[in-house]
């Protein structure tokens, strides 16, 4: 039963437009999320984070929405970038409940920004 | 440089081969994670260390995986009895503790990739 799903495989935006990624997660347990990139052959780079006390945060062009109530994240990135092209992972942890703050990941979604 | 190492990075094998793997964490980092993701997959947590105490193995970490941090710096993967399900990228990622940062984001290596055959 995967517990954070990113229901989009793929997402192809022109640049200059926004990029919306979305993430569900069933545990109400989680109390941090993240977003990573990931280009192929490498490892995950981090994002952005953001704590479940908050509903918002912002670094530059990218900015993380949380709505607790319906257990949703998105990822906006204003304006895209042929170089944002990439897999975007959605990640929760929880400091509590015996998870040892371990990241359970979406499947990702590959975002193409065309010029 | 001064993020997370791995190494090799990329591993070719036989079925029945052993293979271990070397992650080096961020300095002060004293938690570090070890992860294998699949074709379509995400990253999927495997173990855990705090300096050099192994605190949580997932139900994925089978009796022919083992993992050691013996001094609290890095870190190696061993995988014995290679099989071709085996085959994936394998990642570490290291956190700092609450002094240094958030602990909760973790920093990823580049990765392992292990091709059994």
């Amino acid at each position: 039963d995967q517990q954070v799903k990113q229901n989009s495989p793929s997402l192809s935006v022109q640049e200059g437009r926004i990029s919306i990624l979305n993430c569900d997660y069933t545990n109400s347990m989680f109390d941090y999320f993240l977003w990573y990139k990931k280009y192929p052959a490498e490892g995950p780079t981090f994002l952005i984070s953001i704590s479940s006390i908050k509903d918002k945060n912002e670094d530059g062009r990218f900015t993380v929405f949380l709505n607790k109530s319906a257990k949703h994240l998105s990822l906006h990135i204003v304006p895209s970038q042929p170089g944002d092209s990439a897999v975007y992972f959605c990640a929760a942890s929880a400091k509590y409940g015996g998870s040892q703050g371990n990241l359970i990941f979406g499947k990702g979604t590959k975002l193409s920004v065309k010029p | 440089d001064t993020g997370v190492s791995q190494d090799p990075r990329h591993k070719i094998t036989k079925r029945g081969q052993n293979v271990t793997f070397r992650c080096d964490p961020i300095s002060e980092h004293n938690r570090l994670y070890w992860y294998r993701q699949t074709l379509g997959q995400g990253p999927e947590f495997l173990t855990y260390f705090q300096n050099e105490a192994q605190l949580e193995k997932s139900r994925l970490l089978s009796d022919r995986f083992s993992a050691e941090r013996p001094k609290g710096s890095f870190s190696t993967l061993e995988i014995q009895r290679t099989e071709q399900g085996d085959s994936a990228m394998y990642l570490c990622a290291s956190t700092p503790d609450g002094l240094a940062g958030p602990r909760e984001t973790q920093y990823f290596g580049p990765g392992t990739r292990l091709l059994v055959l």
